[in-house]
């Protein structure tokens, strides 16, 4: 089966810096990449999501981007803000798999 | 739309007792995953239903557990007898087919068996 990692599990950033997360996938069969954001208290939100077809998507402040060859994908987060504190997870699953494989998840914390 | 919707929020029970969670999907989505939170073993998928029916339930842990989804707008998930570490927090998440994996989740049932 496919298996998610993710790194850093925690990550302290300045309000207004960039904060980077990593996933490596290893199933070369996955071709959906999402990330969730999970607020305390709450259920994991999407926040964005890239397919195999591209390699690089962008919304406002956030982007991903996808190395296929290298079979790792990251999340970028620019001018940081506190309300982007949370906890972010990355996934992966093959074409027409509604079967989700998580990362363990990344503890971001933005310091005002 | 209220979004997924799960209750109880909150369940606190004794070893051995059954345990009911329910989850009302969002309307018109075909897909419901159950999926169960813990610290140690983050987000486990531990079954899904397409159209009611159940697709993998692959990852249920025990026979202890069993899911039922007897319309497209209802669904349980029930472990009897239930045990200390099935303390965790549960998740409910629909989507709709096309989406692949947009899940949409529902708020969760922390659940602490003593």
């Amino acid at each position: 089966g496919e298996n998610v990692e993710q790194h850093p599990s925690t990550l302290s950033v300045q309000e207004g810096d960039s904060a980077v997360i990593k996933c490596t996938y290893s199933d070369s069969a996955s071709n959906y990449f999402p990330w969730y954001k999970q607020e305390l208290g709450k259920g994991p939100q999407l926040i964005i999501d890239i397919r195999s077809n591209v390699g690089e998507k962008k919304d406002q402040r956030i982007a991903v981007t996808l190395n296929k060859t290298a079979k790792h994908f990251s999340l970028h987060i620019t001018e940081t803000q506190p309300e982007d504190s949370a906890v972010y997870f990355c996934a992966a699953s093959a074409n027409g798999d509604y079967k989700l494989s998580f990362g363990a998840g990344t503890t971001v914390t933005v310091r005002a | 739309d209220a979004g997924v919707i799960q209750s109880p929020r909150h369940e606190v029970t004794e070893m051995g007792q059954e345990v009911t969670l329910r989850c009302k999907p969002i309307s018109g989505h075909d897909y419901l995953f159950w999926y169960r939170q813990t610290m140690m073993r983050g987000l486990e998928l531990l079954i899904y239903f397409n159209n009611n029916v159940p697709i993998d339930d692959s990852g249920m842990p025990e026979d202890r557990f069993s899911a039922k989804m007897p319309n497209a707008s209802f669904s349980t998930l029930k472990i009897q007898p239930s045990e200390p570490r099935d303390s965790a927090v549960y998740f409910c998440a629909s989507s709709l087919a096309g989406t692949g994996g947009n899940l949409v989740f529902g708020p969760g049932t922390r659940l602490t068996v003593l």
